[in-house]
């Protein structure tokens, strides 16, 4: 089975750093992904995580711990156009389709 | 540019209807996927593709089924629609190598009334 946790709703202020977790329970857990999805667009790609360890793409950085079923999105040097919501997705086994987490709203404040 | 399309991007229509929604990409991805997106339940898998003539029930497939007759189209049809099935789905493709991402259409927003 599936259980995919992260908060549902985050405030941070312009120019500031916010972490963003998420949690997951997952037989056969393969890879995690991380998505943008600005209100009313389509989600987009941001990260992919399969090995321990941080992965960094410019301002915005995703880890992955197996071993606790746990990764979290770093945004840093936060701006305006960041306020979006953010989708933790993961694959288990051999398939390639994604189980989404509800998503966090992350509201950037002046 | 490769892309993914989907239409229509918004429909009304009443319960009871037979509703097909279309899905389009240019990447010549072997994975097609179609979601539903609702508030307090994030994106939920309706049915997948992994190729031409392949099809799989996803999450929350009842009252929906697609068939896979090329690799660019994967059209989900809602048999005969319920106001349940009020939602925006999207539909998405990716590569068959190993996990790579995938990419999303501009969704459709569907009212069952």
């Amino acid at each position: 089975g599936q259980n995919i946790d992260q908060p549902t709703e985050m405030t941070a202020t312009e120019g500031a750093i916010v972490q963003i977790n998420c949690t997951y329970q997952t037989s056969g857990f393969n890879g995690l992904f991380w998505y943008q999805q600005h209100a009313g667009e389509a989600p987009t790609f941001l990260s992919y995580n399969v090995l321990d360890g941080l992965e960094e793409k410019g301002r915005f950085s995703s880890f992955l711990s197996r071993s606790k079923g746990y990764s979290y999105l770093l945004l840093k040097e936060l701006q305006m156009k960041d306020s979006a919501s953010y989708l933790c997705a993961v694959t288990a086994g051999t398939a390639s389709k994604l189980t989404f987490g509800t998503g966090t709203r992350l509201q950037v404040t002046l | 540019d490769a892309e993914i399309t989907q239409s229509p991007r918004h429909k009304i229509t009443e319960t009871g209807r037979q509703v097909t929604l279309a899905c389009h990409q240019t990447w010549n991805h072997n994975n097609m996927f179609w979601y539903r997106q609702d508030l307090g339940h994030g994106l939920r898998l309706i049915h997948y593709s992994y190729g031409v003539h392949d099809t799989n029930k996803g999450e929350v497939s009842d009252g929906y089924s697609v068939s896979r007759s090329n690799t660019e189209d994967l059209p989900l049809t809602l048999e005969s629609a319920a106001s349940s099935q009020t939602s925006v789905y999207f539909c998405a493709s990716s590569e068959s190598r190993g996990n790579q991402p995938q990419h999303f259409g501009d969704g459709t927003r569907l009212s069952i009334l």
